[in-house]
């Protein structure tokens, strides 16, 4: 079955540091969606990438999908305290109807 | 519009009994998804509603249950309550059923006794 490992599970920086996590797939993808959790809160859809070699951008916030459609990435430039969360990402086989999500990657940010 | 409401937002049983959580969609939402979310196992797919029908179903035991009513709420049952049960419970609703960008609610915390 597909097997997705979200990496790091926790990065801490301090704020005006870079930021990436990883989503990696055993199988190609369709698509891949992207959530972030604040603490205490609930996921957020972030963006959806369904081109090989896609990326998008909102603001400090690069997402890119891999040229095989096996990985994705989300890059988060100059972190803020604001960026603190859980960063989910939410892969689809094309199999699968249903979401499921990665482990997560937990970003702690200080000043 | 208002977004995806849960209640109750917290909720603590013992052992053995049985709850029911309830979800009421976006406007004009018709498919309801629930999530177990956990420290230890993360984001986990509980089942979805569409039109009143379960329409895919994670792996979880037949203990947890749920439904939709014609006007696109939805509510699950978990009875037999297990020390494990206790969890953030996440619904989400999205305009068509499948993969597509879910709304989460807050989510009800459970406790289990």
């Amino acid at each position: 079955g597909q097997q997705v490992m979200q990496i790091p599970q926790y990065q801490h920086v301090q704020e005006g540091e870079d930021f990436t996590t990883y989503c990696n797939s055993s199988t190609t993808l369709s698509n891949i969606q992207w959530y972030k959790q604040r603490p205490g809160g609930h996921p957020v859809f972030l963006i959806q990438l369904v081109k090989s070699g896609e990326v998008k951008k909102q603001k400090r916030l690069t997402f890119q999908f891999g040229e095989a459609k096996k990985n994705s990435s989300l890059h988060i430039t100059a972190t803020q305290t604001t960026d603190v969360g859980t960063y989910f990402c939410a892969p689809n086989t094309g199999t699968a109807s249903k979401l499921t999500f990665g482990t997560g990657t937990r970003l702690q940010v200080t000043l | 519009k208002a977004g995806v409401t849960q209640t109750p937002r917290y909720l603590i049983k013992t052992r053995g009994q049985q709850v029911t959580l309830s979800c009421s969609p976006i406007s004009g939402h018709r498919s309801v998804s629930w999530y177990q979310q956990t420290p230890g196992q993360g984001l986990q797919f509980l089942f979805e509603y569409f039109s009143e029908t379960q329409r895919n179903k994670g792996n979880f035991p037949g203990r947890f249950s749920g439904r939709q009513f014609s006007n696109s709420r939805s509510e699950m049952n978990v009875s037999t309550l297990e020390l494990g049960d206790s969890a953030l419970y996440l619904c989400a609703s999205s305009l068509v059923q499948g993969y597509n960008e879910q709304f989460f609610g807050p989510g009800t915390r459970l406790t289990v006794l």
